[in-house]
């Protein structure tokens, strides 16, 4: 069965320093990986996708997210923080074989950005 | 502008009176999908339609029905509603593969 886990519920960071969101996946079949961010009052939006070409995937305002098959991981990663990135971060599996569409989220990374 | 619309936004009601959300998109998505929202659970799919005429059940259908007559609307229909279906609900839709959602603003739904 496919799962998420996201490591870190909250993360804070200050403006201008590094952000790095932690993603591990288990997928029995070659996964498409996404990480959409939900501003408040908001839906979710699509950051980036990974759907089997380049395992470097840029996504919008900046951010970046790397496939690493050896570690079942794609972590979410911005050179420098902005405040206008404090939001919640999710991270999102499908099998890319899968004819249901069905997309696993997982719990969520509240990213704080200080001044 | 390619988005996803949902109605209403808020709304308050008490058990056992039925309430439809509805879901309209202009993307000409085939695929279109409903998520409710819980602190501490995430996101749970509720039901999804890989296209008209064609729904199937989620993670947690109990409770919901779903009906899909035309490409565009889905709506999201609680004959009985219940305060354990106080949450925030997300619909969605997609083209067929890579499954890339976008997501309407949400419908905050408290049952008293």
């Amino acid at each position: 069965a496919q799962s998420v886990t996201q490591l870190g519920s909250h993360v804070s960071v200050s403006e201008g320093a590094l952000v790095l969101l932690r993603c591990n996946y288990s997928s029995s079949v070659p996964p498409y990986l996404f990480w959409y961010v939900q501003y408040p009052n908001q839906g979710l939006q699509l950051l980036l996708k990974y759907t089997s070409a380049a395992t470097l995937v840029k996504g919008i305002n900046g951010f970046e997210a790397e496939f690493k098959k050896s570690e079942t991981s794609f972590h979410l990663t911005k050179p420098s923080a902005h405040m206008s990135d404090a939001a919640e971060y999710f991270c999102a599996v499908s099998e890319g074989s899968s004819n249901t569409g069905k997309l696993i989220f997982g719990q969520g990374t509240t990213l704080q950005v200080k001044p | 502008e390619a988005q996803v619309t949902q109605n209403p936004r808020y709304l308050i009601t008490v058990t056992g009176k039925k309430l439809t959300v509805t879901c309209s998109q202009n993307m000409n998505h085939e695929y279109m999908s409903w998520y409710r929202q819980d602190p501490g659970l995430g996101l749970r799919q509720i039901y999804y339609s890989m296209n008209v005429e064609v729904t199937d059940k989620g993670d947690v259908p109990e409770g919901y029905k779903v009906s899909r007559k035309e490409k565009r609307n889905f709506p999201l229909i609680l004959e009985s509603p219940s305060p354990n279906q106080t949450s925030l609900y997300f619909c969605a839709s997609s083209l067929l593969n890579p499954w890339a959602l976008h997501f309407g603003n949400g419908t905050r739904l408290t049952v008293t």
